[in-house]
């Protein structure tokens, strides 16, 4: 089945750091591929459209300066959290669909990083 | 606005019995509905789906129902086993599933031996 890979799965770090996460989808490739953010006890929230070899789309609300996408592949996106503070520890995840098949496709998700910012 | 909600943040159940999640909807544009299973420190899962053509899926174990005049989706799991507990995320999505998704905030789902 279709494997999307996430790396880190935890960071920790200090206040003003920037953190860069991977996201690959590992045996299929995606022009597309999603990131959300999940606070505790609430549902995933989409932060961008990440698309291959295009800027990303931002969700209102979601600072483009703050969270860098790149996707420079159709295998892999990064998201990169600049100068994190404290109020961006969360739970950060990604997704992807296979572009070749019906449009109908799931998404498939990677296990996650969980960002904690001192 | 919680366009997608499940108002049960935790359903306990026996093995071997019916196990039923709901979701309900606000947004009528929505036309591909999937649910998602979530263990701790891991990514949802994709589960099952069903496009607004249907009003039923059936995969295994596992049915979603889909009631378009009522804007209301539900799981069944028959027979639930221990390992099905888990968060349980219903999503909905507009124009087929390539387009962004709309979660709900999960249901816990407790299936004792």
């Amino acid at each position: 089945g279709a494997v999307v890979s996430q790396h880190p799965s935890r960071v920790i770090c200090k206040s003003g750091t920037s953190v860069k996460i991977e996201c690959r989808s590992l045996d299929f490739q995606a022009t597309t591929m999603f990131w959300y953010r999940q606070f505790p006890k609430q549902s995933l929230m989409l932060m961008a459209t990440s698309n291959e070899g295009s800027k990303a789309t931002y969700e209102q609300g979601v600072e483009k300066d703050k969270f860098l996408i790149n996707h420079a592949s159709l295998t892999l996106s990064t998201l990169t959290v600049t100068s994190a503070h404290p109020e961006d520890s969360s739970f950060y995840i990604c997704s992807a669909r296979e572009m070749t098949g019906p449009t109908d496709q799931p998404q498939h998700f990677g296990d996650g990083t969980r960002l904690s910012i001192l | 606005d919680q366009q997608v909600k499940q108002n049960s943040p935790s359903l306990s159940v026996q093995e071997g019995r019916i196990s039923i999640l709901n979701c309900d909807y606000t947004n009528s544009m929505f036309d591909y509905f999937l649910w998602y299973k979530k263990y701790p420190a891991e990514g949802p899962t994709f589960l099952i789906s069903i496009s607004s053509i249907k009003d039923k899926n059936e995969d295994g174990r596992f049915t979603v129902f889909l009631n378009k005049s009522a804007k209301h989706l539900s799981l069944h799991i028959v027979p639930s086993q221990p390992g099905d507990s888990a968060v349980y995320f219903c999503a909905a999505s507009v124009a087929g599933g390539s387009e962004k998704l709309v979660f709900g905030k999960g249901t816990k789902l407790t299936v004792n031996p």
